[in-house]
């Protein structure tokens, strides 16, 4: 099965830096990578994503890259704000096989603070 | 965009009854819902997923006696606990998709489970 492992799994940064966190995958066959925000005692919520035909992708401060020969996919945040602070997961899926469905593995998480 | 709405946030129960968490998509059909579960400071681990119509695929080390999932229309699922014991406290995720994950997946809010 897919195994993604996330790197760092705790990261500060002062407000107004960027971050920047790492995620691997095993299985070639994911074609999804989504990254979600989780803030304590809620539910994860998506914040981007990127799917296999594309390298990079972006939406204002936040942005994503892949590159699929190196199974890696990192999240960028530019100019952190506090109310970036949370934990982020990301995860791989195979999720647009037609008709079936894909298990979505997610990574181990990143706590990120970002200090005022 | 896709909401999924899950019931409730928090439920304490005694030991030994039985618990129901519901998980609504309300503005789209979900053909495939997961649930996860998720201890305190960890990453999401995917207990099983459930298509509309048919029986729950469960996760290694999930035992489906315990966490009973019915998936009996396109905009509901359940997940119940039955007997449950103060190892099962934790937080319950529930995430829908629809056509394959071709439109991504959408998270509810999560409940909080404390046996007492």
């Amino acid at each position: 099965g897919e195994n993604v492992e996330q790197h760092p799994s705790t990261l500060s940064v002062q407000e107004g830096d960027s971050a920047v966190i790492k995620c691997t995958y095993s299985d070639s066959a994911s074609n999804y990578f989504p990254w979600y925000k989780q803030e304590l005692g809620k539910g994860p919520q998506l914040i981007i994503d990127i799917r296999s035909n594309v390298g990079e992708k972006k939406d204002q401060r936040i942005a994503v890259t892949l590159n699929k020969t190196a199974k890696h996919f990192s999240l960028h945040i530019t100019e952190t704000q506090p109310e970036d602070s949370a934990v982020y997961f990301c995860a791989a899926s195979g999720g647009i096989a037609s008709g079936g469905y894909q298990k979505v593995t997610f990574g181990t998480g990143t706590k990120l603070q970002v200090i005022p | 965009g896709a909401v999924v709405s899950q019931h409730p946030s928090w439920v304490i129960c005694k030991s030994g009854t039985s618990v129901k968490i519901e998980c609504r998509s309300l503005d789209f059909q979900a053909t495939t819902m997961f649930w996860y579960r998720q201890f305190p400071k960890q990453s999401l681990m995917l207990m099983a997923t459930s298509n509309e119509g048919s029986k729950a695929t469960y996760e290694q080390g999930v035992e489906k006696d315990k966490f009973l999932i019915n998936h009996a229309s396109l905009t509901l699922s359940t997940l119940t606990v039955t007997s449950a014991h103060p190892e099962d406290s934790s937080f319950y995720i529930c995430s829908a998709t629809r056509l394959g994950g071709a439109f991504g997946y959408t998270f509810g809010s999560g409940t909080r489970l404390t046996v007492v």
